[in-house]
């Protein structure tokens, strides 16, 4: 079935480092992969998306990259905040039809040290 | 944004009675919620896909019997959870996707079920 792996499980930064999580999806269907942002005990909330049709995209400090060809996508975090220490999730999904689920990867809990 | 609810925040229930949430979007109608269960420092494994006006869509190796769901309108679903168990203690996550906001998902606060 499908199956998203995500790297590493922990992620331990100093302040004003940049950072990277990475993804790899085992459906060649996927073209919808959005990364997810859950404080502890809280909801996840949307940080950034990307759709097959393109590479990279970039907002503020953050930005994801997509190779579709090897399956795999990652964050890039710069200039590390504390504010930044959550759990980081990432998705794949067929796209965003109502009915699409998304399916996570097993997240990663980044500490970002002041 | 879109807003999701959830309903209760929390719940602490006697082994063997059933536990209803409801999970709500508040500012848009959604055709389709999602049901989720998280286990401490674990990923949220879906568990079915909520239709409304249908029958749920259970992920394999998901108890219909046990997990009920309905989805009697566009704007709420519910989550009963029958007979529980400790077993079925974890945090449970609802998810609605705004067809007006190219389909995403929008996450309710989530509901923290203790079975004792």
């Amino acid at each position: 079935g499908e199956n998203v792996e995500q790297h590493p499980s922990t992620l331990s930064v100093q302040e004003g480092d940049s950072t990277v999580i990475k993804c790899t999806y085992s459906d060649s269907a996927s073209n919808y992969f959005p990364w997810y942002k859950q404080e502890l005990g809280k909801r996840p909330q949307l940080i950034i998306d990307i759709r097959s049709n393109v590479g990279e995209k970039k907002d503020q400090r953050i930005a994801v990259t997509l190779n579709k060809t090897a399956k795999h996508f990652s964050l890039h975090i710069t200039e590390t905040q504390p504010e930044d220490s959550a759990v980081y999730f990432c998705a794949a999904s067929r796209g965003g039809g109502a009915t699409n689920k998304l399916i996570f990867g097993t997240g990663t809990l980044l500490a970002v040290q002041p | 944004g879109a807003v999701v609810s959830q309903h209760p925040s929390w719940v602490i229930c006697k082994s063997g009675t059933s536990v209803k949430i409801e999970c709500r979007s508040l500012d848009f109608q959604a055709t389709t919620m999602f049901w989720y269960r998280q286990f401490p420092k674990q990923s949220l494994m879906l568990m079915a896909t909520s239709n409304e006006g249908s029958k749920a869509t259970y992920e394999q190796g998901v108890e219909k019997d046990k997990f009920l769901i309905n989805h009697a309108s566009l704007t709420l679903s519910t989550l009963t959870v029958t007979s529980a168990h400790p077993e079925d203690s974890s945090f449970y996550i609802c998810s609605a996707r705004d067809p007006d906001n190219y389909n995403e998902q929008f996450f309710g606060p989530g509901t923290r079920l203790t079975v004792l």
